[in-house]
Protein backbone atom coordinates (compact mmCIF):
# COMPACT_ATOMS: atom_id res chain seq x y z
CA UNK A 1 0.00 0.00 0.00
CA UNK A 2 1.51 3.66 -0.78
CA UNK A 3 2.19 5.72 1.88
CA UNK A 4 3.89 9.07 2.67
CA UNK A 5 7.11 8.95 3.96
CA UNK A 6 9.34 11.45 6.02
CA UNK A 7 13.09 11.93 6.95
CA UNK A 8 14.36 12.20 9.11
CA UNK A 9 12.51 10.86 12.17
CA UNK A 10 14.14 12.50 14.82
CA UNK A 11 16.00 15.59 14.13
CA UNK A 12 18.06 17.88 16.56
CA UNK A 13 19.78 21.45 15.80
CA UNK A 14 21.06 24.37 17.69
CA UNK A 15 18.77 27.60 17.82
CA UNK A 16 19.57 29.98 14.75
CA UNK A 17 20.62 26.78 12.95
CA UNK A 18 18.60 25.89 9.60
CA UNK A 19 16.69 22.84 8.83
CA UNK A 20 15.58 20.95 5.55
CA UNK A 21 12.39 18.34 6.60
CA UNK A 22 11.65 15.63 3.93
CA UNK A 23 8.73 14.41 2.68
CA UNK A 24 7.84 11.87 -0.40
CA UNK A 25 4.24 11.76 -1.05
CA UNK A 26 2.21 9.18 -2.55
CA UNK A 27 3.22 9.05 -6.50
CA UNK A 28 0.06 10.25 -7.97
CA UNK A 29 -0.93 12.68 -5.24
CA UNK A 30 -1.26 16.46 -6.41
CA UNK A 31 -1.92 18.72 -3.48
CA UNK A 32 0.67 18.38 -0.35
CA UNK A 33 0.44 19.84 3.23
CA UNK A 34 2.45 20.53 6.20
CA UNK A 35 1.13 20.26 9.72
CA UNK A 36 2.83 20.26 12.87
CA UNK A 37 1.91 19.14 16.74
CA UNK A 38 3.40 20.69 19.58
CA UNK A 39 4.25 17.36 22.42
CA UNK A 40 0.98 17.07 23.64
CA UNK A 41 -1.67 19.49 21.83
CA UNK A 42 -3.53 19.66 18.76
CA UNK A 43 -1.93 19.30 15.03
CA UNK A 44 -1.67 22.29 13.63
CA UNK A 45 -1.96 23.34 9.24
CA UNK A 46 1.22 25.23 8.13
CA UNK A 47 1.08 25.27 4.19
CA UNK A 48 -0.56 23.20 1.42
CA UNK A 49 1.26 23.32 -1.71
CA UNK A 50 -0.56 22.51 -5.77
CA UNK A 51 1.13 23.05 -8.85
CA UNK A 52 4.16 24.02 -7.45
CA UNK A 53 3.23 26.77 -5.64
CA UNK A 54 1.76 27.66 -1.97
CA UNK A 55 -2.00 27.52 -2.09
CA UNK A 56 -3.16 28.67 1.70
CA UNK A 57 -0.60 28.89 4.64
CA UNK A 58 -1.30 29.78 8.28
CA UNK A 59 0.00 32.38 10.43
CA UNK A 60 2.44 30.09 11.96
CA UNK A 61 3.91 29.58 8.36
CA UNK A 62 6.03 33.17 8.31
CA UNK A 63 9.18 34.23 6.82
CA UNK A 64 10.99 31.61 8.25
CA UNK A 65 9.45 28.92 6.71
CA UNK A 66 9.28 27.76 3.11
CA UNK A 67 8.28 24.97 1.18
CA UNK A 68 9.53 23.41 -2.16
CA UNK A 69 9.36 20.66 -4.47
CA UNK A 70 12.09 20.68 -6.24
CA UNK A 71 12.50 17.31 -8.11
CA UNK A 72 8.62 16.22 -8.37
CA UNK A 73 9.14 13.75 -5.85
CA UNK A 74 10.32 15.13 -2.63
CA UNK A 75 8.36 17.77 -0.89
CA UNK A 76 10.32 19.85 1.45
CA UNK A 77 9.93 22.11 4.76
CA UNK A 78 12.58 24.78 5.36
CA UNK A 79 12.97 26.51 8.52
CA UNK A 80 15.78 29.36 8.18
CA UNK A 81 16.65 30.51 11.91
CA UNK A 82 14.88 27.70 13.91
CA UNK A 83 13.47 28.68 17.38
CA UNK A 84 12.70 26.85 20.41
CA UNK A 85 9.13 26.95 19.54
CA UNK A 86 9.74 25.17 16.84
CA UNK A 87 9.93 22.32 18.51
CA UNK A 88 7.49 19.67 17.65
CA UNK A 89 6.54 16.93 15.21
CA UNK A 90 6.39 18.18 11.66
CA UNK A 91 3.60 15.78 10.03
CA UNK A 92 3.52 16.08 5.87
CA UNK A 93 0.53 14.66 4.27
CA UNK A 94 -0.70 14.55 0.33
CA UNK A 95 -4.08 14.29 -1.39
CA UNK A 96 -4.94 13.18 -4.68
CA UNK A 97 -7.38 15.92 -5.73
CA UNK A 98 -9.48 18.40 -4.00
CA UNK A 99 -13.08 19.31 -5.20
CA UNK A 100 -15.56 20.56 -3.01
CA UNK A 101 -18.22 18.75 -5.70
CA UNK A 102 -17.63 15.03 -4.65
CA UNK A 103 -16.60 13.59 -1.96
CA UNK A 104 -13.13 14.36 0.13
CA UNK A 105 -10.17 13.02 -0.86
CA UNK A 106 -8.07 11.88 2.13
CA UNK A 107 -5.25 12.94 3.61
CA UNK A 108 -2.67 10.67 3.72
CA UNK A 109 -0.24 11.52 6.78
CA UNK A 110 3.58 10.60 6.82
CA UNK A 111 5.12 9.06 10.55
CA UNK A 112 5.96 12.55 10.98
CA UNK A 113 9.49 14.13 11.89
CA UNK A 114 10.12 14.75 15.43
CA UNK A 115 12.47 18.51 15.65
CA UNK A 116 14.18 19.46 18.81
CA UNK A 117 15.20 22.46 19.00
CA UNK A 118 18.19 23.36 22.04
CA UNK B 1 -9.63 31.02 13.10
CA UNK B 2 -12.12 28.31 13.21
CA UNK B 3 -12.07 26.67 16.38
CA UNK B 4 -12.97 22.99 17.08
CA UNK B 5 -12.46 21.29 20.33
CA UNK B 6 -13.20 18.56 22.37
CA UNK B 7 -15.64 17.52 25.32
CA UNK B 8 -13.46 14.95 27.11
CA UNK B 9 -9.88 14.44 27.15
CA UNK B 10 -9.22 11.21 28.35
CA UNK B 11 -11.54 8.05 27.87
CA UNK B 12 -11.43 4.87 29.42
CA UNK B 13 -13.57 2.00 28.43
CA UNK B 14 -13.51 -1.96 29.20
CA UNK B 15 -12.89 -4.42 25.27
CA UNK B 16 -15.83 -4.86 23.94
CA UNK B 17 -18.03 -1.74 25.25
CA UNK B 18 -19.07 0.84 22.58
CA UNK B 19 -17.07 4.28 22.97
CA UNK B 20 -18.20 7.90 21.79
CA UNK B 21 -15.99 10.11 21.61
CA UNK B 22 -17.25 14.12 20.73
CA UNK B 23 -16.00 16.91 19.43
CA UNK B 24 -17.65 20.47 19.37
CA UNK B 25 -16.85 23.19 16.92
CA UNK B 26 -17.37 26.54 16.16
CA UNK B 27 -17.58 27.60 12.37
CA UNK B 28 -21.00 27.60 10.74
CA UNK B 29 -19.66 27.46 7.60
CA UNK B 30 -17.77 24.30 8.39
CA UNK B 31 -19.00 21.79 5.56
CA UNK B 32 -16.67 18.23 5.80
CA UNK B 33 -15.49 16.33 9.28
CA UNK B 34 -13.10 14.33 9.34
CA UNK B 35 -12.33 11.67 12.89
CA UNK B 36 -8.67 10.60 12.72
CA UNK B 37 -6.66 8.33 14.79
CA UNK B 38 -3.29 8.59 15.43
CA UNK B 39 -1.39 6.12 17.86
CA UNK B 40 1.54 6.66 19.69
CA UNK B 41 4.66 7.91 17.62
CA UNK B 42 3.06 7.96 14.06
CA UNK B 43 0.73 10.47 11.86
CA UNK B 44 -2.91 10.72 12.05
CA UNK B 45 -5.03 7.98 10.45
CA UNK B 46 -8.46 8.29 8.95
CA UNK B 47 -11.12 6.88 10.00
CA UNK B 48 -14.36 8.07 8.43
CA UNK B 49 -15.99 11.56 6.92
CA UNK B 50 -18.94 13.34 7.05
CA UNK B 51 -20.18 15.96 4.92
CA UNK B 52 -22.42 19.03 6.25
CA UNK B 53 -25.61 17.91 4.11
CA UNK B 54 -25.84 14.48 6.41
CA UNK B 55 -26.45 13.71 9.90
CA UNK B 56 -24.98 10.40 9.81
CA UNK B 57 -22.57 7.80 8.38
CA UNK B 58 -21.60 4.38 8.95
CA UNK B 59 -18.25 2.49 8.20
CA UNK B 60 -16.41 -0.50 9.84
CA UNK B 61 -17.33 -0.43 13.85
CA UNK B 62 -17.55 3.32 13.58
CA UNK B 63 -20.55 5.55 13.30
CA UNK B 64 -19.94 9.59 12.80
CA UNK B 65 -22.65 11.49 14.46
CA UNK B 66 -23.20 15.06 12.85
CA UNK B 67 -25.62 17.74 15.12
CA UNK B 68 -25.13 20.97 12.73
CA UNK B 69 -27.90 22.68 15.34
CA UNK B 70 -25.23 22.80 18.27
CA UNK B 71 -22.17 21.99 16.17
CA UNK B 72 -21.49 18.47 17.66
CA UNK B 73 -19.82 15.92 16.20
CA UNK B 74 -19.46 12.20 17.70
CA UNK B 75 -17.33 8.86 16.67
CA UNK B 76 -18.93 5.68 17.97
CA UNK B 77 -16.58 2.74 17.98
CA UNK B 78 -18.89 -0.50 18.72
CA UNK B 79 -17.05 -3.45 20.65
CA UNK B 80 -13.93 -1.68 21.34
CA UNK B 81 -10.88 -3.33 20.76
CA UNK B 82 -7.27 -2.85 22.46
CA UNK B 83 -6.20 -1.75 19.14
CA UNK B 84 -8.17 0.76 19.16
CA UNK B 85 -6.27 2.70 22.04
CA UNK B 86 -5.27 6.32 20.44
CA UNK B 87 -5.57 9.40 20.62
CA UNK B 88 -8.74 10.51 18.74
CA UNK B 89 -8.99 14.30 16.24
CA UNK B 90 -11.93 15.25 14.68
CA UNK B 91 -11.32 18.01 12.06
CA UNK B 92 -12.87 20.29 9.46
CA UNK B 93 -12.86 22.06 6.30
CA UNK B 94 -14.36 25.50 5.70
CA UNK B 95 -15.85 26.17 3.42
CA UNK B 96 -13.85 28.61 1.87
CA UNK B 97 -10.23 28.47 1.61
CA UNK B 98 -8.30 25.42 0.19
CA UNK B 99 -8.49 21.68 1.82
CA UNK B 100 -6.73 22.71 5.08
CA UNK B 101 -7.43 20.65 8.45
CA UNK B 102 -8.33 22.93 11.84
CA UNK B 103 -7.76 19.54 14.36
CA UNK B 104 -9.82 19.19 17.68
CA UNK B 105 -7.03 18.99 20.96
CA UNK B 106 -8.02 15.44 20.93
CA UNK B 107 -9.54 12.55 23.26
CA UNK B 108 -7.53 10.06 24.31
CA UNK B 109 -8.98 6.46 24.44
CA UNK B 110 -7.94 3.56 26.74
CA UNK B 111 -9.23 0.01 26.42
CA UNK B 112 -8.75 -1.81 29.35
CA UNK B 113 -8.60 -5.53 28.17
Amino acid sequence: EPEVTQTPSHQVTQMGQEVILRCVPISNHLYFYWYRQILGQKVEFLVSFYNNEISEKSEIFDDQFSVERPDGSNFTLKIRSTKLEDSAMYFCASQTSFSRDISYNEQFFGPGTRLTVL
Amino acid sequence: GESVGLHLPTLSVQEGDNSIINCAYSNSASDYFIWYKQESGKGPQFIIDIRSNMDKRQGQRVTVLLNKTVKHLSLQIAATQPGDSAVYFCAETAETGANNLFFGTGTRLTVIP
